[in-house]
């Protein structure tokens, strides 16, 4: 089983859309939790940390939930700006920050 | 504005060659780490450092070997490269609980 999975997609959705990707981790003693954003031949980078109370940034709403060892991301009123792929990461350890990565889930934004 | 950069975006090595993959930072961090991404299977660790001259194994290490001589300077060494290790390469540096990456290196092995 691997340590972090994501639906791979790819997610087509229309502009304006509401979209919400899942993940699920194994560790259940994992630390803390992230989601990038790497768009097509860029490297990834932080779009948001995974609170368990819930974080909201904008248009995009994070979820965690430890019983479950779940991690969701809602993304309201999609852009064409946000086709990108999403990564969910997990922290299992704390300290060095040693991260492991989702292999990412694909979105399309279309008109 | 943090920088990582990396030495080359494409690389075309023959097998059996010696490549060495440079990584530096300006943000005086201490952390520095490399992966390969891989379609389907994400980032996976290969090496990362934690100081000068400290080196810890990440998730797949055989076959490479790293060098950090200097804190904003990281590289990562395949000894003899192989078919296998064709691939985009990731650096990255951390100082808190966000890594910033290099634009990668795409490394073709023929």
């Amino acid at each position: 089983r691997k340590e972090v999975e994501q639906d791979p997609g790819p997610f087509n959705v229309p502009e304006g859309a509401t979209v919400a990707f899942n993940c699920t981790y194994s560790n259940s003693a994992s630390q803390s939790f992230f989601w990038y954003r790497q768009d097509c031949r860029k490297e990834p980078k932080l779009l948001m940390s995974v609170y368990s109370s819930g974080n909201e940034d904008g248009r995009f709403t994070a979820q965690l939930n430890r019983a479950s060892q779940y991690i969701s991301l809602l993304i309201r009123d999609s852009k064409l700006s946000d086709s990108a792929t999403y990564l969910c990461v997990v922290n299992p350890f704390g300290g060095y920050n040693k991260l492991i990565f989702g292999a990412g889930t694909r979105l399309a934004v279309h008109p | 504005d943090v920088k990582v950069t990396q030495s080359s975006r494409y690389l075309v090595k023959r097998t059996g060659e010696k490549v060495f993959l440079e990584c530096v930072q300006d943000m005086d961090h201490e952390n520095m780490f490399w992966y390969r991404q891989d379609p389907g299977l994400g980032l996976r660790l290969i090496y990362f450092s934690y100081d000068v001259k400290m080196k810890e194994k990440g998730d797949i290490p055989e076959g490479y070997s790293v060098s950090r001589e200097k804190k904003e300077r990281f590289s990562l060494i395949l000894e003899s490269a192989s078919t296998n290790q064709t691939s985009m390469y990731l650096c990255a540096s951390n100082g808190g609980y966000e890594q910033y990456f290099g634009p990668g290196t795409r490394l073709t092995v023929t």
